[in-house]
């Protein structure tokens, strides 16, 4: 069974960083792309970053280029999100999520961590 | 980027009924798109992917179809679990763009 599990969340001042930690169990990590989806407090979901299973190939939303950094290590079987300069509105849970082999639609999700940047 | 643009954005309806939700991309997608439910508190559930397959495991009654720009989600006889949220989400492109939601309610 796939499982995908958050943490690193918590109030941060704005400016400020913080790390996510995703780690993954029953699926071999290193063939998989992997994702990081956000939803701000009563609000849609937002894409924001994805990585391949090699690391070779990092994507990001605008919205965070340049001030968030995906990574990862597949002989931990954990994603990571590194964010730096947090803004209020980086306010959001945070899902990792996976794909299946060879598609890209987000079949497994975390639960996901809260992360409210507020002073 | 696509914008998905998601109709309507919330939704009374009554068990029994037949529900559809519309989601328009500014662009050809060619059927990358996905649907999920999403329950409060709860991570989104994939319902739908590549337009119009059914992800194991998902009940029957929701279907999902379109071509190109233009999909939608029917759910053809509402029952009490599925009153959730809805979000289309096109993963032809990076940036992966989702509809706005509909937030469909008990009428």
């Amino acid at each position: 069974e796939v499982n995908l599990l958050e943490s690193g969340g918590g109030l941060v001042q704005p400016g400020g960083s913080l790390r996510l930690s995703c780690v993954a169990s029953g699926f071999t990590f290193g063939n998989y792309d992997m994702s990081w989806v956000r939803q701000a407090p009563g609000k849609g979901l937002e894409w924001v970053s994805s990585i391949s299973g090699n690391a070779e190939s990092t994507y990001y939303a605008d919205s965070v280029k340049g001030r968030f950094t995906i990574s990862r290590d597949n002989s931990k079987n954990t994603l990571y999100m590194q964010m730096n300069s947090l803004r209020a509105e980086d306010t959001a849970v945070y899902y990792c999520a996976k794909a299946p082999l060879g598609a890209r639609q987000f079949l497994h999700w975390g639960q996901g961590t809260l992360v409210p940047v507020s002073s | 980027d696509i914008q998905m643009t998601q109709s309507p954005s919330s939704l009374s309806a009554s068990v029994g009924d037949r529900v559809t939700i519309t989601c328009r991309a500014s662009q050809g997608i060619y059927d990358s798109l996905a649907w999920y439910q999403q329950k409060p508190g709860k991570a989104p559930k994939i319902l739908v992917y590549g337009a119009s397959s059914l992800e194991s495991g998902v009940p029957t009654r929701f279907s999902g179809s379109g071509s190109r720009t233009d999909y939608t989600l029917t759910i053809s006889s509402l029952q009490p679990e599925d009153f959730a949220t809805y979000y289309c989400q096109q993963y032809y492109t990076t940036p992966y763009t989702f509809g706005q939601g509909t937030k469909l309610e008990i009428k």
